[in-house]
């Protein structure tokens, strides 16, 4: 199975910070990566696929790219709305796998 | 806005079957896409557990592939899991979503149900 490794595993930041979560996979899986948003008690919510497309209806300030093997979600100006956890996970081979989690807190 | 919504018992016993049922509602039809599966456990994390196409074809976890059974019912607009034979490690919340994917067959999940608990316990 691919592996994939989340970094930070948690996250202090503030309002209006611009903040960087990575994920990296054990193998290469192109652009074949997708981050989730979930809040406590809650569904995930897709928020990028296929590495940097954002889903229809989230906000312009989460983006992501892809840097060599390494995957980023950036946000860049964090709202009230935006503390949650983040997970990465890839499609690019069965089975499908996620990290970790990343969680943002005040 | 598509909605999904699972059912099931909440409740069942080791060694028994679990099942699930998810209700695909607000415009959008088990005619199209793929459907899914996942779970979600503190110890384990998020883990997909497979997904069917409305053909009635099914990719499995393979590590679970061998106590999986997943259908769809294009007439009620709904999918199934069961899961046999099931332990205290298959305790978590169940997950359905819908699965989309691109010309490079790269896919997502891009609508959830929003859980349901599953207690595997004597």
């Amino acid at each position: 199975d691919i592996q994939m490794t989340q970094s930070p595993s948690s996250l202090s930041a503030s309002v209006g910070d611009r903040v960087t979560i990575t994920c990296r996979a054990s193998q290469s899986i192109s652009s074949y990566l997708n981050w989730y948003q979930q809040e406590p008690g809650k569904a995930p919510k897709l928020l990028i696929y296929a590495a940097s497309s954002l889903q229809s209806g989230v906000p312009s300030r989460f983006s992501g790219s892809l840097s060599g093997t390494d995957f980023t979600l950036t946000i860049s100006s964090l709202q009230s709305e935006d503390f949650a956890t983040y997970f990465c996970q890839q499609s690019y081979t069965i089975p499908y796998t996620f990290g970790q989690g990343t969680k943002l807190e005040i | 806005q598509v909605h999904l919504q699972e059912s099931g018992p909440g409740l069942v016993k080791p060694s028994e079957t679990l099942s699930l049922t998810c209700i695909v509602s607000g415009g959008a039809t088990t005619t199209s896409n793929w459907w899914t599966w996942l779970r979600q456990a503190p110890v384990t994390g998020l883990e997909w557990i497979g997904e069917v196409h409305h053909s009635g074809t099914t990719i499995y976890n393979p590590s679970l592939e061998s106590r999986l059974i997943m259908s769809v019912d294009n007439s009620k607009n709904q999918f199934s899991l069961k899961v046999t034979s099931v332990t205290a490690a298959d305790t978590a919340v169940y997950y359905c979503a819908r699965g989309s994917r691109d010309g490079y067959n790269r896919n997502w999940f891009d609508s959830w149900g929003q859980g349901t608990l599953v207690i595997v316990s004597s």
